[in-house]
């Protein structure tokens, strides 16, 4: 039972360049979460995905686009990337009897 | 839109003292409030939380109070030891499926 998995765990970028954060779990959640994480900011919803084939806006969702593959499987994607993305992101799915998040271990990206 | 304050954004005591982190909600109906503890280079993990339908709660050396009425909630944890040293943040819950997180406390146990 590995819980949530997140690929890369690090990635440099030059700006203009697209990436895809992979996120996995398989915990049988319908939730999954994807955050950002700023010094001083806290924990950013990005965006999320109450179940397989729906997603919505977080906070901050300007600059990225989501797809929920399937259950298990819920990517994030930054198309044109931006110094101000410069960012550890965060994945998460949520145990729908207890409203715990789980996280993945985190991916450090750099926009150069 | 809503939000969470959480103060102070760090805090350091004397092994043994107790600690306590403060947070305030905007959204009157927020309903679940979690707090997760954060050790440097890792993944935040749920430590205690607490629903609106409960005043206080009690896990071992870590206790979370909650205002409804003023709309804050706070953490506390007693006897500190140097693992407890770690960045927590407060959540609230929005709607049925977000849960937004305040700035985080920086808490630092001094030997």
């Amino acid at each position: 039972n590995a819980g949530v998995t997140q690929t890369p765990k690090f990635q440099v970028l030059k700006t203009g360049q697209s990436m895809t954060l992979q996120c996995a779990q398989d915990m049988n959640h319908n939730s999954m979460y994807w955050y950002r994480q700023d010094p001083g900011m806290g924990l950013r919803l990005i965006y999320y995905s109450a179940s397989e084939g729906t997603t919505d806006k977080g906070e901050v969702p300007n600059g990225y686009n989501v797809s929920r593959l399937n259950k298990r499987e819920f990517s994030l994607r930054l198309e044109s990337a931006a110094p101000s993305q410069t960012s550890v992101y965060f994945c998460a799915s949520k145990a729908a009897n207890t409203g715990e998040l789980f996280f993945g271990e985190g991916s450090r990206l750099t926009v150069l | 839109g809503e939000n969470v304050e959480q103060h102070p954004s760090t805090l350091s005591v004397q092994e043994g003292d107790s600690a306590v982190i403060k947070c305030t909600y905007s959204d009157s109906a927020s309903n679940y409030f979690p707090w997760y503890k954060q050790e440097l280079g890792k993944r935040p993990q749920l430590i205690i939380d607490i629903r609106s339908n409960v005043g206080e709660k009690k896990d071992q050396r870590i206790a979370v109070t909650l205002n409804k009425t003023a709309k804050h909630f706070s953490l506390h944890i007693t006897e500190t030891q140097p693992e407890d040293s770690a960045v927590y943040f407060c959540a609230a819950s929005i709607g049925a499926q977000k849960l937004v997180f305040g700035q985080g406390t920086r808490l630092t146990i001094n030997p």
